[in-house]
C-alpha cells in the first residue's frame, strides 16, 4: 500500500523568502508519480506541480519546484520568492503508476501562512 | 473549457435522507474521480471510472454509498440513508488518459451537511 506523510501541519514564511514543505512516501512500486497541490480557503484544489518516479531532472514550474530525492523517498516542495496569496493547505499526493491517469493518495497537508 | 462542474455546491439535509451529488467532468476526459474531504480522514478517494466503468471502488464506505456513471459527461454519488458522519466536502476530479494526461482536474467541491 502506499503511503504519503506530510509532518509538518503548519509552517510560517516571510513574504519573499524560499520555503521547503517537506513530504515523504512509501511505497513498493517502482513506477509511480508525485503531486502537489493547492488548497487556498475557497476550497478549490489546485494542481501546482508533478514528478515521475523515472524522471532524472527535478521538476519545476514557475516559482515552484520538486526536490525529489529517491533513495530518501522524498518529493519536497520548494517555493520561491513567496507572496502573499500563497498562503494556503498545501497537500503532497502519490499516483500508482507514472505517465497514466491512476488515483491519488493523499497526505495529511501543511498549512502555510505567509507575513509580511 | 468549463471545467469540472459540481452540483450541488452546498447541500444540507437530515439524516435518514437520500442525497445526490452531481459531477460533470470535462469534455473528452476518459477518467473520473470522487474524493472525499473530512478533517478526521483528509482526502480519501472512494471511487473512479475509466471509460463510464467503476474501475476500483475499494474507498466507497459501505452500501449506503453508490456511484454511477451513465455516460462520459455525468456521473453521481448517491448516499441512501445519509449520517452526520458523512458530512464532507466531496470532490469530483477528471483527466484524460487517452491523450496521456496525469494531472487531474478538481470540480469546487460539494460540501455536504447531514443534520
Amino acid at each position: 500500500a502506499q503511503k504519503i506523510t506530510q509532518t509538518q501541519p503548519g509552517m510560517f514564511v516571510q513574504e519573499k523568502e524560499a520555503v521547503t514543505l517537506d513530504c515523504t512516501y512509501d511505497t513498493s512500486d517502482p513506477s509511480y508519480g508525485l503531486f502537489w497541490y493547492k488548497q487556498p480557503s475557497s476550497g478549490e484544489m489546485i494542481f501546482l506541480i508533478y514528478q515521475g518516479s523515472y524522471d532524472q531532472q527535478n521538476a519545476t514550474e514557475g516559482r515552484y519546484s520538486l526536490n525529489f530525492q529517491k533513495a530518501r523517498k522524498s518529493a519536497n516542495l520548494v517555493i520561491s520568492a513567496s507572496q502573499l496569496g500563497d498562503s494556503a493547505m498545501y497537500f503532497c499526493a502519490m499516483s500508482d503508476n507514472t505517465g497514466t491517469a491512476s488515483k491519488l493518495t493523499f497526505g495529511t497537508g501543511t498549512r502555510l501562512q505567509v507575513t509580511l | 473549457d468549463a471545467g469540472v462542474i459540481q452540483s450541488p455546491r452546498h447541500e444540507v439535509t437530515e439524516m435518514g435522507q437520500e442525497v445526490t451529488l452531481r459531477c460533470k467532468p470535462i469534455s473528452g476526459h476518459d477518467y473520473l474521480f470522487w474524493y472525499r474531504q473530512t478533517m478526521m480522514r483528509g482526502l480519501e478517494l472512494l471511487i473512479y471510472f475509466n471509460n463510464n466503468v467503476p474501475i476500483d471502488d475499494s474507498g466507497m464506505p459501505e452500501d449506503r454509498f453508490s456511484a454511477k456513471m451513465p455516460n462520459a459527461s455525468f456521473s453521481t454519488l448517491k448516499i441512501q440513508p445519509s449520517e452526520p458522519r458523512d458530512s464532507a466536502v466531496y470532490f469530483c476530479a477528471s483527466v484524460s488518459g487517452t491523450s496521456g494526461g496525469i494531472r487531474q482536474f478538481f470540480g469546487p467541491g460539494t460540501r455536504l451537511t447531514v443534520l
